[in-house]
């Protein structure tokens, strides 16, 4: 059964600091892995989507990478802005059969100005 | 291009009643996903279908239902509510199998 953690479980930094958001999990038999970000009482944003052929994407101030062999993936944050602010998830998807994703509890991101 | 509209955005229902949610996806999205978030249990998969077929189901009772309709809309439907039900239901749609998926804002229901 594919478990998915994330750390830290909460972050606090101030405006401008690059962080790094880390993700891990237990089966390498995974097909893509897709990192969100959750605002308070709101649905899902997709931010980045690895596929598992792949080992890093990237979009604007954010890059995800990816190591099936070790079961991790980053999310790279850098110049971070008080807009961060938000949960970020990790979700793995496990099987070719579909759309099932795997979730992590989330990193709960405040950046202070 | 119109995202994924999931209705009705808040629900307060009785325990024993049941409730029904739905789902439109993004247009040409044939994949529509379920998901049930709790501050306790995180974002847990209820199940999703595919061209108006199940495709993949969770663990969740036999409470928990769903359906696809041809024009891919999907409906979940949860009957004799429990206060454990109390929960953000997200469903998220894709094109097909392993692409990224697109999430709804939500339907909060509250059982009372």
């Amino acid at each position: 059964k594919q478990e998915v953690t994330q750390i830290p479980a909460a972050l606090s930094v101030p405006e401008g600091e690059n962080l790094v958001l880390n993700c891990s999990f237990t089966d390498s038999a995974i097909y893509n892995l897709q990192w969100f970000r959750q605002d308070p009482g709101k649905g899902l944003t997709s931010l980045l989507l690895i596929q598992s052929s792949q080992r890093e994407q990237t979009s604007g101030r954010l890059n995800a990478s990816l190591d099936k062999s070790s079961g991790r993936s980053t999310l790279y944050i850098a110049a971070s802005q008080p807009g961060d602010s938000a949960t970020y998830l990790c979700a793995s998807s496990p099987s070719v059969y579909g759309n099932k994703l795997v979730f992590g509890a989330g990193t709960i991101l405040r950046v202070k100005s | 291009k119109a995202g994924v509209t999931q209705t009705p955005r808040y629900l307060i229902k009785t325990r024993g009643q049941q409730v029904t949610l739905s789902c439109s996806p993004i247009s040409g999205h044939r994949s529509v996903s379920w998901y049930q978030q709790t501050p306790g249990q995180g974002l847990q998969f209820l199940f999703e279908y595919f061209s108006e077929t199940q495709r993949n189901k969770g663990n969740f009772p036999g409470r928990f239902s769903g359906r696809q309709f041809s024009n891919s809309r999907s409906e979940m439907n949860v009957s004799t509510l429990e206060l454990g039900d109390s929960a953000l239901y997200l469903c998220a749609t894709g094109t097909g199998m392993n692409t990224e998926a697109f999430f709804g804002q939500g339907t909060r229901l509250t059982v009372v």
